[in-house]
């Protein structure tokens, strides 16, 4: 069973540029969720995903944005980047149930940097 | 307040002893608890859950919850050096995970 696929694995972008990353979750998991980790705040939720819907959603600027398709795959964008938004994005997935424990599968992560 | 908090590391215990690492939580409707393993460069990967009060046991790891003093714990036992690691504790409500800074532990040989 593949896991949870992550696109770019490695990028180097400029201030001021935008970026998309592609996330592709375990066959069958409706759920999608972005995680930032940085040395400094450590791992930080960025939104979730369950049918093409969002939600909820983390404490990070407008310029952070995502969605969902109709194949569960996600796609998160930062538009105008800035110097400290240099980290490492990871998504996960899960079935996305209310009750019991929904665990989450982490992808390998793309590792942003902006320069 | 941080919504998860757990004891400041490094923890560095010898071969074959017992790790015990420590988790609190704020948010009372929490719903489900999980320990992450982290090896440096590599992604998070679940330990383990509990979403009940009590222990329990996955072969040398126990989770322990307690919702009432909204604490969190885990035990490894009889530590090896591929346990060396950060551990994240981790707590879900609302569709979200919250994590811990971590704890990195560090199991010499």
């Amino acid at each position: 069973k593949a896991g949870v696929t992550q696109t770019p694995r490695y990028l180097i972008k400029t201030r001021g540029q935008q970026v998309t990353l592609s996330c592709s979750p375990i066959s069958g998991h409706r759920s999608v969720s972005w995680y930032q980790q940085t040395p400094g705040q450590g791992l930080q939720f960025l939104f979730e995903y369950f049918s093409e819907t969002q939600r909820n959603k983390g404490n990070f600027p407008g310029r952070f944005s995502g969605r969902q398709f109709s194949n569960s795959r996600s796609e998160m964008n930062v538009s105008t980047l800035e110097l400290g938004d240099s980290a490492l994005y990871l998504c996960a997935s899960s079935a996305g149930q209310t009750t019991g424990a929904n665990v989450l599968t982490f992808g390998a992560g793309s590792r942003l940097t902006v320069l | 307040q941080k919504e998860v908090e757990q004891n400041s590391g490094p923890l560095s215990v010898p071969e074959g002893a017992i790790a015990s690492l420590n988790c609190t939580y704020s948010d009372r409707g929490s719903q489900s608890f999980f320990w992450y393993r982290q090896y440096s460069g590599k992604s998070p990967e679940l330990i383990m859950f509990i979403y009940s009060n009590g222990d329990k046991e996955d072969g040398r790891f126990t989770a322990q919850l307690n919702k009432a003093s909204q604490y969190v714990s885990l035990l490894i036992r009889d530590s090896q050096p591929s346990d060396s690691a950060t551990y994240l504790c981790a707590v879900h409500h609302d569709y979200k995970l919250s994590f811990g800074a971590g704890t990195t532990v560090t199991v010499r040989a």
